[in-house]
């Protein structure tokens, strides 16, 4: 069974960082494109950033780009997200999801990320 | 970038009526479109994908048509299983963009 489990997220001050992990299980993590989703409050989904099997290659969303670092350890089939000088509206809760077929076909619970002084 | 639209935004339906959704896209996409169910503080789960595959497991009153810049996502018979919101999103760059969402709720 293909399980994927976020961790990381809390409450941070604008302008910190924060690291969020993701730990996949129950397929071949390392032939899997990766990808960070977050969805703000009551609001819709919005992708953030992914990275390619082998961590060669990596996109971003406009609005993360140079603060936002997607990362991965096949070693440890884990999933990463480094997010430096947060802004209040990166708040939302972040998913983890892989990529098969060339969309999010699993998604991890979430977790939520609070950006407030 | 690519734009996506839903309509309508809010679709207050009957178990057992026939339920339809639009998704828009700015420009083609030729069927690189799928669409996903969301229920209250669950993460989205994936119904169809290019455009009008059934994932694994999805019943088959859901179905997906569509290409281009337009999509639907049908229910045949609405179960009370299926009061929640829909996204389309979009993969046919190396980045997906997400619809905002159509909320299904009971009439």
């Amino acid at each position: 069974e293909v399980q994927l489990v976020e961790s990381g997220g809390d409450l941070v001050q604008p302008g910190r960082s924060l690291r969020l992990s993701c730990t996949a299980s129950g397929f071949t993590f390392s032939r899997f494109w990766m990808n960070w989703v977050r969805q703000a409050p009551g609001k819709g989904l919005e992708w953030v950033a992914n990275i390619k099997h082998d961590g060669s290659e990596t996109h971003y969303l406009d609005s993360v780009k140079g603060r936002f670092t997607i990362s991965r350890d096949n070693a440890k089939n884990s999933l990463y997200l480094q997010m430096n000088s947060l802004r209040a509206e990166d708040t939302a809760v972040y998913y983890c999801a892989r990529e098969g077929r060339g969309v999010p076909d699993y998604w991890g619970q979430g977790t939520l990320v609070t950006v407030s002084s | 970038d690519i734009q996506m639209t839903q309509s309508p935004s809010t679709l207050s339906a009957s178990v057992g009526d026939r339920v339809t959704i639009t998704c828009r896209a700015s420009q083609s996409i030729s069927d690189w479109l799928a669409w996903f169910q969301q229920k209250p503080g669950k993460a989205p789960k994936l119904l169809i994908y290019k455009a009008s595959t059934l994932e694994s497991g999805v019943p088959s009153r859901f179905s997906g048509s569509g290409s281009g810049t337009e999509f639907t996502l049908t229910i045949s018979c609405l179960q009370p299983d299926d009061f929640a919101t829909y996204f389309c999103q979009q993969y046919s760059r190396y980045f997906f963009t997400f619809g905002p969402g159509t909320k299904v709720d009971i009439k």
